[in-house]
């Protein structure tokens, strides 16, 4: 089924490790994007793309960095996460229709 | 600089009563407007867009380019349509393909 997924949902990790956000898309969308959102509030840009090679940053300053080597893949790596990171991250992907999100995946960095 | 303004944080209402959730933007290009909703612990979903002009679960919102207004309406509200209600911003023309959203309001439709 033509889907957008995100793994893991939930993720409680240390200062300082270096942790990938996995988003995979079935869809054969070109744009993807990354938004930072605390459950309820506002959802902040952090990173796009338009296709393969191809990735921007949002509008939102984050330390994390993505790539797009696939089509249907969009990681987010966080190389060194600190407690300022402990927030929900989503993924979407888009066409003429509109975005369609993933579950989000809530990262907790202790 | 593109923008999307949601005054109102909070929209609380009895059910049956009318709702008008407000959204306002700022681009100078031909932009694309989305409302899209969030019901508690499901994933943010598409609800409607201005190019389709369709009426979603009752929900309609009419493109004012004048007063550069998205705002989204339901003549009798429900207590299913308690959610987060955030508009967004886009633009199909040229390279611009980002997706701005609004800070997004709560609607509380009380029995």
């Amino acid at each position: 089924e033509a889907d957008i997924y995100q793994t893991p949902r939930y993720l409680v990790i240390g200062t300082g490790k270096k942790i990938t956000l996995e988003c995979s898309q079935t869809m054969g969308h070109d744009k993807m994007y990354w938004y930072q959102q605390d459950p309820g509030m506002e959802l902040h840009l952090i990173h796009y793309s338009y296709g393969v090679n191809s990735t921007e940053k949002g509008d939102l300053s984050s330390e994390s960095t993505v790539s797009r080597i696939r089509t249907e893949h969009f990681p987010l790596t966080l190389e060194s996460a600190r407690p300022s990171h402990t927030s929900q991250y989503l993924c979407a992907s888009r066409d003429r229709r509109g975005a369609f999100f993933g579950q989000g995946t809530r990262l907790t960095v202790v | 600089a593109q923008r999307v303004t949601q005054p109102e944080k909070l929209l609380s209402v009895f059910k049956g009563a009318p709702v008008e959730l407000k959204c306002n933007y700022s681009y100078s290009g031909s932009p694309e407007l989305f409302w899209y909703v969030q019901y508690s612990r499901q994933r943010l979903q598409l609800l409607l867009r201005h190019i389709s002009r369709e009426s979603i679960k009752g929900f309609t919102a009419d493109l004012n380019k004048g007063e550069t207004s998205f705002h989204l309406k339901k003549p009798f509200a429900q207590e299913e349509d308690s959610a987060m209600y955030y508009c967004a911003l886009t633009s199909n023309s040229g390279g611009y393909n980002k997706l701005i959203f609004g800070a997004g309001t709560r609607l509380a439709v009380h029995p």
